[in-house]
């Protein structure tokens, strides 16, 4: 299987930490990608970071990229309770379009 | 931005029964689109990738006389689920690259709540 892995499975913080997730994945890529998903919804985009970019910051999301290691960290800061949501990373594996998608952290933020 | 819209956002159907689900690129053009499904709590898994005018490809162990993907037009997809079972039920999403935005052109539908009883 293509798909990659994220951990922790689920994370519980209060509102105001931070939060960060990790995630492996297998293959070679040209970029990764990090998606959000609340309860039974669709997919919504939030930073895409290319195989030659090390870090990517998009207000208060910050990834990075360790293509040795074949890894990624999306760290949320001073989190809020609209926050609380799935956290999918998503590889293009060997440069398809296709994407696959890793195993996903529940993220859930605390008031 | 670029809208992908599915229909329906939920679906009950009786065991043995076909359901089609539709997915719309509203304000670009499509030629490739993709079908994912989730289980409850899971990661989403590639099911096909739908190519406009020509067949899917199927991902390995998705059975494609029982997913059928016809992508007629440049705007539209649809996944059929034949003789629908119990184990079939789960939740349905699609995507579509806007061409125009390239890598960052990945859009997704709401998805389908599919629920075979």
């Amino acid at each position: 299987s293509q798909q990659g892995e994220e951990d922790p499975q689920a994370l519980s913080i209060q509102e105001g930490e931070n939060a960060t997730m990790n995630c492996s994945y297998k293959t070679s890529i040209n970029n990764l990608q990090w998606y959000r998903q609340n309860s039974g919804r669709g997919l919504v985009h939030l930073i895409l970071i290319r195989s030659n970019e090390r870090e990517k910051h998009s207000g208060r999301l910050r990834v990075t990229l360790d293509t040795s290691k074949k890894s990624s960290s999306l760290l949320i800061t001073a989190s809020r309770a609209a926050d609380t949501a799935s956290y999918f990373c998503a590889t293009d594996a060997n440069g398809a379009n296709n994407l696959f998608f890793g195993t996903g952290t529940r993220l859930t933020v605390i008031p | 931005g670029a809208v992908v819209s599915q229909h329906p956002s939920w679906v009950i159907c009786k065991s043995g029964t076909s359901v089609k689900i539709e997915c719309r690129s509203l304000d670009f053009q499509a030629t490739t689109m993709f079908w994912y499904r989730q289980f409850p709590k899971q990661s989403l898994m590639l099911m096909a990738t739908s190519n406009e005018g020509s067949k899917a490809t199927y991902e390995q162990g998705v059975e494609k006389d029982k997913f059928l993907i016809n992508h007629a037009s440049l705007t539209l997809s649809t996944l059929t689920v034949t003789s629908a079972h119990p184990e079939d039920s789960s939740f349905y999403i699609c995507s579509a690259i806007d061409p125009d935005r390239g890598i960052y052109g990945y859009t997704f539908g709401s998805g389908t709540r599919l629920t075979v009883v």
